[in-house]
């Protein structure tokens, strides 16, 4: 079975701190992803990855950055959260056969006070 | 982007069908997705179709594909009380080689006993 990990399924933190959410993929999928769920505005696409050290913004990129250092492992960075960062954070990965399924981590809650 | 429209709810019986509706944009889409998603939880991928088949069935499932008119449809033969949850359906961006995925708001099924 396809596991993704997320780091943390609760988060609180303080506006203006750094924060960091990782992702950590078993099935050595070349495609990464995060995003972000919101009550009535549905799953929105913040950053994707489609190999190591390469990105591309999604539809909401602005607050964010990412990194990928390592095939399994896609980071997303809060450089100086904000409490309209508070979301639920849900990452997924993907491979390049078949259908082209995305599977998805449990999600990290975050909220910023 | 693309647009992938669903109704927000639905309510049914327990030991009734359900049908889940979805309208999308792109008429180059591959693939078309259903994901389950359980409270506090990530997405569950249920099932998916390729574009040049018109059905696809699965134990309970059932996705019915037209492409004419940009429909999708999930439909659960005998719905329990553990299928209470939000659908999610999706569609893969024609042409992409990235894999990205466009996701509905989402149906919250309701199912009462």
């Amino acid at each position: 079975d396809v596991k993704v990990t997320q780091s943390s399924r609760y988060l609180v933190k303080r506006t203006g701190e750094k924060v960091f959410l990782e992702c950590v993929q078993d099935m050595d999928h070349e495609n990464m992803f995060w995003y972000r769920q919101d009550p009535g505005l549905g799953l929105r696409l913040i950053y994707f990855s489609y190999d190591v050290k390469m990105k591309e913004k999604g539809d909401i990129p602005e607050g964010y950055s990412v990194s990928r250092e390592k095939k399994e492992r896609f980071s997303l960075i809060l450089e100086s959260a904000s409490t309209n960062q508070t979301s639920m954070y849900l990452c997924a990965s993907s491979g390049r056969g078949r259908g082209y399924e995305q599977y998805f981590g449990p999600g990290t809650r975050l909220t910023v006070t | 982007g693309e647009d992938v429209e669903q109704s927000l709810f639905l309510s049914v019986r327990e030991g009734d069908s359900s049908v889940i509706n979805c309208t999308y944009t792109d008429s180059s889409s591959t693939y078309l997705y259903w994901y389950k998603q359980e409270p506090g939880a990530g997405l569950q991928l249920l099932t998916y179709i390729f574009s040049n088949m018109d059905m696809k069935q699965d134990q309970r499932l059932t996705v019915l594909l037209n492409k004419k008119d940009k429909h999708l449809s999930l439909r659960i033969a005998d719905t329990q009380t553990g299928d209470s949850a939000i659908y999610f359906c999706a569609e893969r961006e024609g042409g992409s080689t990235l894999g990205r995925l466009y996701f509905g708001r989402g149906t919250q099924l309701t199912v009462w006993p």
